[in-house]
């Protein structure tokens, strides 16, 4: 079954912030990613954690807390053009491979 | 622009018919990777090469064929394919199979009739 988990669809407002979750479950861990995908456009990568704590990146952040199994990506003074799906992954200790989550679709209104 | 660029962007095909979709990166990586990506579902990796030689399989169907010539190209062959086919096909690259960091094509639109 899916052992990363992350909410289907999210709605927010412009200007404000938004926290999107994502928990996962591996026997070894090497990283977390978190994309973002604009429909009909290619994944683009955000963020990479792989120590506990906060990244911040201008407007965005990611926090990783790795004894939880449990990070999320901070999206603040939010703009139409975030609207996109946002998509976490992580990669297990010793492989390369990512393992996706199903993704976020986060609507952003007026 | 990411650097990976996919052709066709949209392919409609019969279950009789053969294609091949291409993947071109301009990156200097070494690995590069073609994953499936369908409504409502994750992400599934379908193939790994490093540098040209395939690293992984993950049990895909053997209608779908990929060749890795050099390390900056990438093809998947299709031949026979069903319905069910129909999704995103997605290329990315990454520095090596160990340098997660992977970064995306625009992916490939398929449609099998």
């Amino acid at each position: 079954g899916q052992n990363i988990d992350q909410p289907t669809e999210m709605t927010a407002t412009e200007g404000a912030i938004v926290q999107i979750n994502c928990t996962y479950q591996t026997s070894g861990f090497n990283g977390l990613f978190w994309y973002q995908q604009h429909a009909g456009e290619a994944p683009t990568f955000l963020s990479y954690n792989v120590l506990d704590g906060l990244e911040e990146k201008g407007r965005f952040s990611s926090f990783l807390s790795r004894s939880k199994g449990y990070s999320y990506l901070l999206l603040k003074e939010l703009q139409m053009k975030d609207s996109a799906s946002y998509l976490c992954a992580y990669s297990g200790a010793g492989s390369y491979q990512l393992t996706f989550g199903k993704g976020t679709k986060l609507s952003v209104i007026p | 622009e990411t650097g990976v660029t996919q052709t066709p962007r949209h392919l409609v095909m019969g279950m009789t018919n053969k294609k091949s979709l291409k993947c071109e990166q301009h990156l200097g990586h070494n690995a590069m990777y073609w994953y499936k990506q369908s409504a409502k579902k994750p992400l599934e990796l379908m193939f790994v090469y490093n540098f040209k030689e395939q690293t992984e399989n993950n049990s895909v169907p053997s209608r779908f064929s990929p060749e890795c010539p050099n390390s900056s190209h990438l093809f998947l062959h299709l031949h026979t394919l069903q319905p069910e086919d129909s999704a995103l096909y997605l290329c990315a690259s990454s520095q090596s199979s160990d340098q997660n960091i992977q970064y995306f094509g625009a992916g490939t639109r398929l449609s099998v009739l």
